[in-house]
């Protein structure tokens, strides 16, 4: 079946360095994606989206980019920082199905 | 605190017991989402509802779960005959419906069943 995934289970990044983490997707219907950050002990965060028709979206600190012919999707975190520690999820919504679809998720360290 | 509220955060019980656990969405938000999450993964989609409107029922829900949004505010799950395998994460999530979701979880409630 079609289903959102991630790259790498677990990355590991120096205070102050940028983080990328990537997304792979397979449904070329969906048109709506949002990336969430769940710290341990608690429900996901939102922390930002991006629609079909865009390609890049700019938060704080944050940069969703969306590649609709390779079906990828990467979140970009500038200068990390300890409490960016968590488990990052993205997450896709499916119009046929009318919900959201979350991928296995990708655990970010921050070493000091 | 006007996020999603979820009560209890921590339910141990014994297998074979029913337990009820409670969402309490943000005001003016007409989706309610209940998603179950094990240890390393992703939330998984379970039901949800449109006001009082239960739309949707994952397949991979038995029988011996049921939900409930009486008024369209507050909504129930309840587990009845737990089995082991039901100990998880159940995450609720709300959401003003607009096209697209951005949903707004609970901080969840953690079942064991021992």
């Amino acid at each position: 079946g079609e289903s959102v995934g991630l790259h790498l289970p677990t990355l590991s990044v120096q205070e102050g360095d940028n983080s990328i983490i990537n997304c792979a997707y397979s449904n070329s219907a969906s048109d709506y994606f949002i990336w969430y950050k769940q710290e341990s002990g608690k429900g996901p965060q939102f922390i930002i989206d991006i629609r079909s028709n865009m390609d890049k979206r700019q938060g704080q600190r944050v940069t969703v980019l969306l590649n609709k012919t390779v079906k990828h999707l990467s979140l970009q975190i500038a200068a990390t920082q300890p409490g960016d520690s968590a488990v990052y999820f993205c997450a896709e919504f499916e119009t046929s199905y009318d919900k959201v679809i979350f991928g296995p998720g990708t655990s970010l360290s921050v070493i000091p | 605190d006007t996020g999603v509220s979820q009560d209890p955060r921590h339910k141990i019980t014994k297998r074979g017991q029913n337990v009820t656990f409670r969402c309490d969405p943000i005001s003016e938000h007409n989706r309610l989402y209940w998603y179950r999450q094990t240890l390393g993964q992703g939330p998984e989609f379970l039901t949800y509802f449109q006001n009082e409107a239960q739309l949707e029922k994952s397949r991979l829900l038995s029988d011996r779960f049921s939900a409930e949004r009486p008024k369209g505010s507050f909504s129930t799950l309840e587990i009845q005959r737990t089995e082991q395998g039901d100990s998880a994460m159940y995450l609720c999530a709300s959401t003003k419906f607009t096209g697209g979701e951005k949903l707004f979880f609970g901080s969840g409630t953690q079942l064991s069943v021992l």
